[in-house]
């Protein structure tokens, strides 16, 4: 899986909007890009994944740029809940029945929710 | 719905103990992955199943480290003869595969401590 590189932290005001970048400039054709986030002392939880193109839910966006060697979470209205560490991971998406799909966390990016 | 369940949350053994750690995936999810968090890291990769076969154990850092999943539903982790770099926190989570989706779902966690 390609390698991500992130801030190792931010600071976001509460109700603004919070931008996390991450650099994954050797990631393949084949490769997505995904987002989680792990609160203290919980598991992680999955917040977004993308190929190419831009994609939104009810948690956050993702905006992955044209040449997909750099990608940006973005929390609209960031609260104080949503102060937790931030894990972009490439690898493959989809499901083909073969081979192990595990997840290759780095360090994340720390981000704190400021009142 | 019920989402990944895992117990203990919490064990402390003493160096040289055996120990069991179960964990409860999501009902239906045909994959299985363990993770190790030490502190202040990001979950590293330790073995997957899909459904009772465990098709990657590459993870696991050592003999002493064994995972099972029997009936392709509940998954035990067992630690035997621990060690004081067993202390971690212990994660599981699941993915259905179904429609290409492979995003995991993580439990909380067992917080290991090996005195």
């Amino acid at each position: 899986d390609a390698k991500t590189t992130q801030p190792t932290s931010m600071d976001c005001a509460e109700g603004r909007a919070a931008n996390l970048p991450c650099n994954h400039s050797t990631i393949s054709g084949n490769e997505y890009v995904y987002w989680y986030r792990q609160i203290h002392s919980q598991g992680p939880q999955y917040i977004i994944h993308g190929l190419k193109n831009n994609e939104t839910n009810e948690m956050a966006s993702l905006i992955i740029t044209e040449d997909r060697k750099s990608s940006t979470l973005i929390l609209p209205h960031a609260t104080l809940r949503d102060t937790a560490v931030y894990y972009c991971i490439v690898r493959v998406g989809g499901y083909s029945g073969a081979g192990s799909y595990q997840l290759t966390f780095g360090k994340g990016t720390k981000l704190s929710v400021i009142p | 719905g019920a989402g990944v369940s895992q117990s203990p949350r919490y064990k402390v053994a003493k160096r040289g103990q055996d120990v069991a750690l179960r964990c409860d995936p999501i009902s239906g999810h045909v994959s299985l992955f363990w993770y190790q968090q030490a502190l202040g890291q990001g979950p590293e990769f330790l073995t997957y199943f899909q459904n009772e076969a465990q098709l990657d154990k590459s993870g696991l850092p050592s003999d002493r480290f064994f995972a099972e999943r029997p009936e392709g539903s509940v998954s035990t982790l067992k630690i035997q003869r621990t060690q004081q770099e067993d202390s971690a926190v212990y994660l599981c989570a699941s993915s259905s595969n179904r429609g290409g989706r492979n995003e995991q779902y993580f439990g909380p966690g067992t917080r290991l401590t090996v005195t």
